[in-house]
């Protein structure tokens, strides 16, 4: 079965303190790792896609990288707008995405 | 704002009742997918549409059922409502089925 985890759960970061998530995956036959950013009560917001180990994709503040087993994303001197849930997910074989728990993270003033 | 559009936007029903959300894609999208979200399970695939066409499922109860109509919106039946069908329900639309997923902003149900 695929598997999406994603660490930490949460993390709490003073605005300007750069950090990174992590994303590690158990799939047979990667076809793409998403990433998307959901605030309370809304939906996920697409953020990047990346297809193959070795690719970076950024926006903003944000970048996520690909490895065989895992991503990371990236936040540089985030701000407290940054705060939402990050969300990775998995696309393999003939099944659709397939996402982690995601971590929550708090940007402080 | 995704291009996807999902009404109601809040449900409060009691036990035992049926309800119908419903999902219009974004222009061009042919996939349509339905995710449920509770506090502490994450998002939960249910099922998927490509083209009218159920493609995949999920973790989808008996009680529940979906389909995608010519016009390519998208209508997902609950029905013998309990109170652990509470949770945020999404749709999502793709171009392909396998590409990123664009979500609408969800139907929050209650059911008390």
């Amino acid at each position: 079965e695929d598997q999406v985890t994603q660490s930490p759960e949460a993390l709490r970061l003073q605005e300007g303190e750069s950090s990174s998530l992590n994303c590690s995956y158990t799939v047979s036959g990667l076809r793409g790792l998403f990433w998307y950013r959901q605030d309370p009560g809304k939906g996920p917001e697409f953020l990047f896609t990346l297809y193959s180990a070795g690719e970076e994709k950024e926006k903003e503040r944000l970048k996520a990288t690909l490895t065989k087993k895992e991503s990371f994303l990236h936040i540089t001197a985030p701000k407290p707008e940054d705060s939402a849930t990050y969300l990775c997910a998995v696309s393999a074989g003939n099944t659709p995405l397939v996402f982690g728990k995601g971590t929550r993270l708090s940007v402080i003033a | 704002d995704s291009g996807v559009t999902q009404t109601p936007k809040h449900l409060i029903t009691a036990t035992g009742q049926r309800v119908t959300l419903r999902c219009s894609p974004r222009s061009g999208d042919l996939s349509v997918y339905w995710y449920q979200q509770s506090l502490d399970q994450g998002l939960q695939f249910l099922i998927q549409y490509y083209n009218g066409e159920e493609r995949a499922k999920g973790n989808i109860l008996e009680r529940f059922s979906a389909q995608q109509f010519p016009d390519l919106h998208s209508e997902l039946n609950l029905s013998s409502l309990e109170l652990g069908d509470s949770a945020l329900y999404f749709c999502a639309s793709s171009v392909e089925w396998r590409t990123e997923a664009f979500f609408g902003q969800g139907t929050r149900l209650t059911v008390v």
